[in-house]
């Protein structure tokens, strides 16, 4: 079965660069979520898209902003990086509208993101 | 949000029947219990979720007391693939779906050879 797909699985940038992560759902899935992972840490929610428009807002940085295209794809991006944002960022996707206990998400492989 | 406590850590020979319990005090009426699995350098994987009593599936069972104050994610005759971080997480499921998981502090089993 089609999985959630990331792009690119590792990054590597400088300093105050900019970086750009992208997200394929789970076809015919309409909600899109970003989660950060620090080194050592648990997931944080990022903020959310549903039927591309934003649905929820959590510890996103103002730096870093989010959206859904009409393919239902989302890309995360994230300027003047800073070396605390190095972590493993994941991109889940849920069929919107199911609702209650059915609403359940699927996580993809992660981008590594290594601030030098 | 219900705030949830688990062990750290935990630790079981293959062959086990491990049991990993949640504390959820102040869980809300309308609050589903779900339970998610991650690998190293992986992303977390939905293995379980209920709201009261029993739920089993063909990867594990969730107990539930009628208190709904904690609840049990027990996993059958682990294999030393099973080691992972084990999160559980209590809050609202919305009609609409589309609900941020709010992921605590999970467990980290090792299951030993």
């Amino acid at each position: 079965a089609a999985g959630v797909i990331q792009s690119p699985r590792h990054l590597i940038k400088e300093k105050r660069e900019t970086a750009t992560l992208k997200c394929y759902p789970i076809p015919r899935h309409d909600t899109v979520y970003w989660y950060q992972q620090g080194p050592g840490q648990d997931p944080q929610f990022l903020i959310s898209f549903y039927e591309k428009m934003q649905s929820d807002k959590g510890s996103i940085p103002d730096r870093f902003s989010a959206q859904q295209f009409s393919d239902y794809h989302s890309e995360l991006n994230m300027s003047s990086l800073e070396l605390g944002d190095s972590a493993l960022y994941f991109c889940a996707s849920s069929l919107g509208g199911s609702g209650g206990a059915s609403d359940t998400q699927y996580f993809g492989p992660g981008t590594r993101l290594t601030v030098l | 949000l219900a705030k949830t406590t688990q062990p750290i850590s935990m630790d079981s020979y293959e062959g086990q029947e491990v049991n990993i319990t949640c504390s959820h005090n102040n869980i809300a009426t309308n609050d589903y219990i779900t339970w998610y699995q991650q690998f190293p350098s992986q992303g977390p994987r939905f293995i379980i979720q209920g709201y009261k009593t029993k739920v089993t599936n063909e990867v594990a069972s969730l107990f539930i007391p009628a208190d709904r104050k904690s609840s049990t994610l027990s996993l059958p005759r682990v294999s030393l693939s099973d080691t992972a971080v084990y999160y559980c997480l209590v809050g609202p499921l919305r009609n609409s779906g589309n609900t941020p998981l709010v992921f605590g502090k999970g467990t980290r089993l090792s299951v030993i050879a």
